[in-house]
C-alpha cells in the first residue's frame, strides 16, 4: 500500500519559473492538505480539500494554487516562483476531519528557488 | 503568530531513561492535540492524540498529558529506545476541518 506519494523529491527552480508538485493517495481519503515547513518552524497549511471539486485556503496560500479533480490527486501549482517559496512541501490526507482521524503524510518535496 | 510552541529545539536522553517533550499553546479554543514523529527524509507520522475532555492518554511507551489551565501538554516516552531518535511535532486544532497548528518540533537523540 503506497499511501501518499509526492513527486518530485527535489527540485531547483529559478525565480519566476513555474512548476507543479504532484500528490496522489491510494487510501480513498476525502481530505487532502498541502503544508510547507521552513527551517526552525512548524508546518504551515497552504491549501486543503474536503473532497473532489472542493478546495479552500489555509494559512499561507499566497503564490500557490490547487485543484482537486479526483479523490486521489491534489496537485499544488507555483506560478511565479520566489525565493520565499524555498521550503519542504508535504502533502497529507485523512479519511475524516482531523478530530477523528490523523493525517497521513507523504515524504515531502524539497524545493529551492534561486 | 506562533500559537503552538515547543521551546526546546533538542533533547538528548540515554537509552532506557524517560524522554519528556513539552508543548505550550496560547489559543484557549484548542480542543484536540496530537503528536507526530518525523524521521529524516520522511513525512511526519501520527504518534498519539488527546482531546480536551481528558488529561492523559497512554499508548504503550508513549503517554501524553494535558494541563488545560496551564495551556501545556507533554509527551513522555518510557523507556526511550534508539529508534525513538526523531523530530517530534506537537499540533493542535480548534476546528474539525483539519486546520492543525504545528509547533516547530523537538529533535530527540537517544544515546546508547
Amino acid at each position: 500500500n503506497a499511501g501518499v506519494t509526492q513527486t518530485p523529491k527535489f527540485r531547483i527552480l529559478k525565480i519566476g519559473q513555474s512548476m507543479t508538485l504532484q500528490c496522489t493517495q491510494d487510501m480513498n481519503h476525502n481530505y487532502m492538505y498541502w503544508y510547507r515547513q521552513d527551517p526552525g518552524m512548524g508546518l504551515k497549511l497552504i491549501y486543503y480539500s474536503v473532497g473532489a471539486g472542493i478546495t479552500d485556503k489555509g494559512e499561507v496560500p499566497n503564490g500557490y494554487n490547487v485543484s482537486r479533480s479526483t479523490t486521489e490527486d491534489f496537485p499544488l501549482r507555483l506560478e511565479l516562483a520566489a525565493p520565499s517559496q524555498t521550503s519542504v512541501y508535504f502533502c497529507a490526507s485523512s479519511y475524516f476531519r482531523v478530530h477523528n482521524s490523523p493525517l497521513h503524510f507523504g515524504n515531502g518535496t524539497r524545493l529551492t528557488v534561486t | 503568530d506562533q500559537q503552538v510552541k515547543q521551546n526546546s529545539p533538542s533533547l538528548s536522553v540515554q537509552e532506557g531513561r524517560i524522554s519528556i517533550l513539552n508543548c505550550d499553546y496560547t489559543n484557549s479554543m484548542f480542543d484536540y492535540f496530537l503528536w507526530y514523529k518525523k524521521y529524516p527524509a520522511e513525512g511526519p507520522t501520527f504518534l498519539i492524540s488527546i482531546s480536551s475532555i481528558k488529561d492523559k492518554n497512554e499508548d504503550g511507551r508513549f503517554t501524553v498529558f494535558l494541563n488545560k489551565s496551564a495551556k501545556h501538554l507533554s509527551l513522555h516516552i518510557v523507556p526511550s529506545q534508539p529508534g525513538d531518535s526523531a523530530v517530534y511535532f506537537c499540533a493542535a486544532s480548534d476546528h474539525p476541518w483539519g486546520k492543525l497548528q504545528f509547533g516547530a518540533g523537538t529533535q530527540v537523540v537517544v544515546t546508547p
